[in-house]
């Protein structure tokens, strides 16, 4: 079946620290992938996707590459703010499956 | 506004008791979801439905019951044979784009 890994939190770093989630996922066929933001208290928001191998997803200034031989999906971003603190997941979507599956997110925070 | 909604943002409930929690959209989307979230456990589907009068169940059905009688509503009851109901719950419709989902604010239930 499908199943994301991704790194252990809590993160915490400084303001203008480079940020590194790692995320390697399973899937049987060509899975499209995600990266979403859960903000304290609210729903989930999309960061950015990729659908095919070598793809690059960005958005606000983090990116993550969709590495077929690694399978990994990798988010980063060169410089943080404390508006970046949040859960950060990562997701697949398989081609013909209706459901998203998720990593178990990692906790970021950011000081100033 | 376009978007999604999900009443209400807090409720408690005593056990043995059923709870309705609410999800509305009006961003015209065939798909809704219905997810659970616990800390530490990523989000897992309980329910999804993809057109009206039509609906699945997901990993965590049990306890679990929805209904999809108009497309701009997908309510999930909480019943009273779930044996661990306090948890986030987030509602989400898919979109054009092929398994970008977007997501309610999410109803934080307790139970007493």
């Amino acid at each position: 079946g499908n199943s994301v890994t991704q790194m252990e939190g809590p993160v915490t770093l400084s303001e203008e620290a480079f940020l590194t989630i790692n995320c390697t996922y399973t899937a049987t066929g060509y899975p499209s992938l995600f990266w979403y933001v859960q903000y304290p208290g609210e729903g989930l928001q999309l960061l950015l996707k990729a659908t095919k191998a070598d793809d690059k997803g960005s958005n606000k200034g983090f990116e993550a590459t969709y590495r077929k031989e690694t399978t990994s999906f990798h988010l980063e971003k060169g410089s943080v703010q404390v508006s970046d603190s949040a859960v950060y997941f990562c997701a697949l979507s398989d081609r013909g499956d209706y459901k998203l599956s998720f990593g178990a997110g990692t906790t970021v925070t950011v000081r100033a | 506004d376009g978007g999604i909604t999900q009443s209400p943002k807090y409720l408690f409930r005593k056990e043995g008791q059923n709870v309705t929690l609410s999800c509305e959209q009006n961003l015209n989307h065939d798909a809704m979801y219905w997810y659970r979230q616990d800390p530490g456990q990523g989000l897992r589907l309980i329910y999804y439905s993809q057109i009206v009068n039509d609906f699945q169940k997901g990993d965590i059905a049990e306890g679990y019951s929805v209904s999809r009688e108009k497309k701009e509503s997908f309510p999930l009851t909480v019943t009273s044979a779930q044996k661990n109901p306090t948890a986030f719950y987030l509602c989400a419709t898919e979109g054009l784009a092929y398994n970008e989902q977007f997501f309610g604010p999410g109803t934080r239930l307790t139970v007493l």
